[in-house]
C-alpha cells in the first residue's frame, strides 16, 4: 500500500482541465515542500513535470501546475491534449522517498 | 545532452545476485546524487536507493535494506546497484535517475532525467 493516495483514474475531454490529487499525512506532504509529479507514457521512462510542489522544469508546458493544501497535493492540467494521456505519479518524502500509486489519465 | 544508460538486467533465480550499472554522460556526475527506482510489471513506481554525490551517504527503502547496495565510481561516471538474496517480488524494471539539483545532501524527490531502464526477472 502506497504512503501517498492517488485516484486510480481520471478522464477529461480535449481542452478541458483536470486535477489529480495526492493525499499524504502530516508527516510527509504537509511537512515538507518536496512534492513532485511525474508523467509516464506506456513503455517509457518517467518525466519530471513539477518539483517543490509547484515549480516546472524548463521545457514543461505551463498547462501543468501544482499546488498543495494541508496534506493534499494536486496536479492540474489545463487545455487537455491527446498527448497528455499517460500515467501520473506524485512523490514526497516521509522518512524516505515515497511515490503515490499512480493515476491513469484518459483523454476522451 | 544528459544521458543515463542502465545495463546488467536479466533473469536470475531466487536467492541469486545481480549487479546493475548506470553509465552517465553529459553532466558533471560527481556533483549529483543518484537514485535507483523500480517498477514491477504493470505496477507503480517504487523508490529503491539514493547515494550522495560524493558517495558518503546511502539511503535505502525498507524492502531492500540489507540485501541491496548502491555505490558509484565518480572516475568512471557510473552508478551501481548490487542486488543479493533476490526474491520474486524484486522482479521489475530498474531505472537510474539523477537528482535535479547538484550537491544535495539528503534524498530529494525530484529526479531528472531517468534512464531507459533495465529489466530484472527473478524466477526459477
Amino acid at each position: 500500500q502506497s504512503a501517498l493516495t492517488q485516484p486510480a483514474s481520471v478522464s477529461g475531454s480535449p481542452g478541458q482541465s483536470i486535477t489529480i490529487s495526492c493525499t499524504g499525512t502530516s508527516s510527509d506532504v504537509e511537512s515538507y515542500n518536496l512534492v513532485s509529479w511525474y508523467q509516464q507514457h506506456p513503455g517509457k521512462a518517467p518525466k519530471l513535470m513539477i518539483y517543490e510542489g509547484s515549480k516546472r522544469p524548463s521545457g514543461v508546458s505551463n498547462r501543468f501546475s501544482g499546488s498543495k493544501s494541508g496534506n493534499t497535493a494536486s496536479l492540474t492540467i489545463s487545455g487537455l491534449q491527446a498527448e497528455d494521456e499517460a500515467d501520473y505519479y506524485c512523490c514526497s518524502y516521509a522518512d524516505n522517498v515515497v511515490f503515490g500509486g499512480g493515476t491513469k489519465l484518459t483523454v476522451l | 545532452q544528459v544521458q543515463l544508460v542502465e545495463s546488467g538486467g536479466g533473469v536470475v533465480q531466487p536467492g541469486g545476485s545481480l549487479r546493475l550499472s548506470c553509465a552517465a554522460s553529459g553532466f558533471t556526475f560527481s556533483s549529483y546524487g543518484m537514485h535507483w527506482v523500480r517498477q514491477a510489471p504493470g505496477k507503480g513506481l517504487e523508490w529503491v536507493a539514493f547515494i550522495r554525490y560524493d558517495g558518503t551517504y546511502k539511503y535505502y527503502a525498507d524492502s531492500v535494506r540489507g540485501r541491496f547496495t548502491i555505490s558509484r565510481d565518480n572516475s568512471k561516471n557510473t552508478l551501481y546497484l548490487q542486488m543479493n538474496s533476490l526474491r520474486a517480488e524484486d522482479t521489475a524494471v530498474y531505472y537510474c535517475a539523477k537528482d535535479f539539483f547538484p550537491i544535495v545532501v539528503l534524498p530529494s524527490t525530484w529526479f531528472d532525467p531517468w534512464g531507459q531502464g533495465t529489466l530484472v526477472t527473478v524466477s526459477s
